[in-house]
């Protein structure tokens, strides 16, 4: 069964640090793209960042740019989303997702993940 | 940056067709991906690349594209189809963009 599990979402201060996570099962991980997206509550869904098979190119939306880094480890078959400098405004659920299509070839995302919450309060 | 607008909700009486659109300029000259989120649960892709459904989308389920507007259509509407639906796209200086998601009401 294809599966995106991810963790590390928790209760941070603004200004604190995190790092989620996602592993990956039942397909080729090195062999798809793989994305963050986050969803605050009662609002709608927000492309955080991108990374394409092999972690050379990454890529980010303006909002989270200079604080976000994305990175995968292929041999582990995980995801991982670095979150420095917490803002408010960065509480959301977090749901990573896998291209559609390996190699790139179009942007949909097929596989997402149930997600996990960062909660980001003083 | 790329915006995609959507109606906030659209309501519709079983077994009739919702039709559900997405605007932004240029839509032409883009994929569009239409995603079902229900409550509590992860989004799914119905449709993709404007109008191909993935496998296990009921065929009720189509897209289409015209102008500057993408469009859903799910016909013969069932009560389990109610949800959110977000179009999404891919754009050179803002990556990949939602639209804000249209809240479809089966009455």
């Amino acid at each position: 069964e294809v599966q995106l599990v991810e963790s590390g979402g928790r209760v941070e201060r603004p200004g604190g640090s995190l790092r989620l996570s996602c592993e990956a099962s039942g397909f080729i991980f090195d062999d798809y793209g793989m994305n963050w997206v986050r969803q605050a509550p009662g609002k709608g869904l927000e492309w955080v960042s991108g990374i394409d098979r092999n972690g050379d190119s990454t890529h980010y939306a303006e909002s989270v740019k200079g604080r976000f880094t994305i990175s995968r480890d292929n041999a582990k078959s995980v995801l991982y989303l670095q979150i420095n400098s917490l803002r408010v405004e960065d509480t959301a659920l977090y749901h990573c997702a896998r291209d559609f299509s390996p190699y790139g070839s179009s942007s949909a995302m097929a596989v997402w993940g149930q997600g996990t919450t960062v909660t980001v309060s003083s | 940056s790329y915006v995609l607008t959507q109606a906030p909700s659209v309501s519709v009486a079983p077994g009739l067709t919702a039709t559900i659109t997405c605007g932004g300029p240029n839509i032409t000259t883009k994929s569009v991906h239409w995603y079902q989120q229900k409550p509590g649960q992860a989004p799914v892709l119905v449709v993709y690349d404007d109008k191909v459904r993935p496998s296990g989308i009921p065929e009720r389920f189509s897209g289409s594209k015209s102008g500057n507007t993408a469009t859903l259509t799910i016909s013969r509407v069932e009560a389990g189809d109610e949800a959110v639906y977000y179009c999404q796209v891919w754009d050179r200086t803002s990556d990949r963009v939602f639209g804000g998601g249209t809240k479809l009401a089966v009455l």
